[in-house]
């Protein structure tokens, strides 16, 4: 078990589907992230958020919409995605996002994209 | 960012000590060391950081060279339950994941 929880753990959408993954923790923790991993690769950076807001963004293409209501919860919405955004989607969280805050990862969703 | 290199994998017999080695020789000065490691269908898991000193926890040791170009992660008795991909990375605001170091670990 993580302190992060991921749901849906598995995700199945079509290509004109709307959907959204959600994260979850109760560490206090201030930021959060969403990674992408490929099979048999990294994980890739996608977003993080700093205390609520956008921190950063590493260019990802405008399908993946994220969000972060409040300090508890990130969310990646998806919309209009391709065969190729096929993966496991990770959210992390860690106390701030500084040099030293180790990230806590939760298991991932794992998606794909028919 | 300072870019990691670490062996594709590497083997190690049960109850014997890892040493897996690191090299991020463009790694700033404000840069820690971080590892983590990731078993099969489950998202990585921190291990230990660090900055210029040696450090250990209950999971492991790092010793981060003099210079701050390399780094060894050391496992001190290896178990079947430690198989599994470890990453090393230097983060510095944004934690980015290298390659990856797949340890394999024999009974």
């Amino acid at each position: 078990d993580t302190e992060v929880t991921q749901t849906p753990k598995h995700l199945v959408m079509g290509m004109t589907n709307k959907k959204s993954l959600k994260c979850e923790q109760h560490m206090g923790h201030r930021a959060m992230y969403w990674y992408k991993q490929k099979a048999k690769k990294p994980p890739e950076l996608m977003f993080v958020y700093s205390y609520e807001k956008l921190s950063i963004n590493e260019s990802v293409p405008s399908r993946f919409s994220p969000e972060c209501p409040n300090s508890s919860l990130l969310n990646l919405h998806l919309h209009a995605l391709q065969p190729e955004d096929s993966a496991l989607y990770l959210c992390a969280s860690s106390q701030v996002q500084g040099l030293q805050s180790p990230l806590h990862f939760g298991n991932g969703t794992r998606l794909t994209v028919t | 960012d300072a870019k990691t290199t670490q062996p594709n994998s590497m083997e190690s017999n049960e109850e014997e000590p890892v040493h897996l080695p690191c090299n991020h020789s463009t790694i700033s000065g404000t840069d820690y060391i971080h590892w983590y490691r990731q078993l099969p269908s489950q998202g990585p898991e921190y291990v230990i950081h660090g900055l210029t000193s040696n450090v250990n926890n209950r999971m492991a040791s790092l010793a981060i060279a003099e210079d701050r170009k390399s780094s060894t992660l050391i496992l001190h008795r290896a178990t079947l339950r430690d198989a599994a991909v470890y990453y090393c990375t230097a983060k510095a605001g944004k934690l980015i994941f290298g390659q990856g170091t797949t340890l394999q670990v024999k009974p």
